[in-house]
């Protein structure tokens, strides 16, 4: 399989506890996305590596949450002292940029994150 | 705010019919397009996009047409069939960042 692929698929954990979610990207792609989506919603813009560089950071993304693209391959989303309202999908997407408007994504399936 | 907009939020079609989706932006600075499909409990798969230099982008039955000056992108399916049944989000890109609508559930009658 050579789509994105993210685990776990589900997490389901009590209030105050830290989870960590991993994406692994398509291979030769250089941009790793993550993304935050609750019921109803579109997808909303957490943050973005390029290579290994973070480049860009949503508001939404508190104190709370980290990310992290060590070798520029995979990448994991922190969420620290989880609270109820991070319930959510969290999708990561990549893509092979080379020009700021080809950048198209390709989503993995997502970690559904319960946080009791 | 809600930088990109859906104010559909289901649409229900016949089969054979034409599909359009449509979707409003506020940001002038959003240079790329796209719109993605989303069936439950899988990630939006990529359907079809346009370069803000252009007005129209054709990929067999899916047609996106961009109008600029009113801010406003529509997707055009035709025929539709009963698996195009799904969710539709337009998102809209500028500076690396990306900006999803809230969708529009689509329903293809057979």
């Amino acid at each position: 399989d050579t789509g994105v692929s993210q685990n776990p698929r589900h997490k389901i954990t009590k209030r105050g506890q830290n989870v960590t979610f991993r994406c692994d990207p398509i291979s030769e792609h250089n941009r790793l996305y993550w993304y935050r989506q609750t019921l109803g919603q579109g997808p909303e813009f957490l943050t973005y590596f390029q290579n290994e560089a973070q480049l860009e950071k949503s508001r939404l993304l508190s104190d709370r949450f980290s990310a992290e693209r060590p070798k520029g391959s995979f990448s994991t989303l922190e969420i620290q002292r989880t609270e109820q309202g991070d319930s959510a999908m969290y999708l990561c997407a990549s893509s092979l940029a080379r020009l700021a408007d080809t950048d198209t994504q390709y989503f993995g399936p997502g970690t559904r994150l319960t946080v009791l | 705010d809600q930088q990109v907009k859906q104010n559909s939020p289901s649409l229900s079609v016949q089969e054979g019919r034409i599909s359009i989706l449509n979707c409003d932006y506020t940001n002038s600075m959003f240079d790329y397009f796209l719109w993605y499909k989303k069936y439950p409990a899988e990630g939006p798969t990529f359907l079809i996009s346009i370069s803000s230099i252009k007005d129209k982008n054709e990929d067999g039955r899916f047609t996106v047409f961009l109008n600029k000056s009113a801010k406003h992108l529509s997707l055009h399916i035709v025929p539709s069939q009963p698996g195009d049944s799904a969710v539709y989000f337009c998102a809209a890109s500028a500076y690396g960042q990306f900006y999803f609508g809230t969708g529009t559930s689509l329903t293809v009658i057979p």
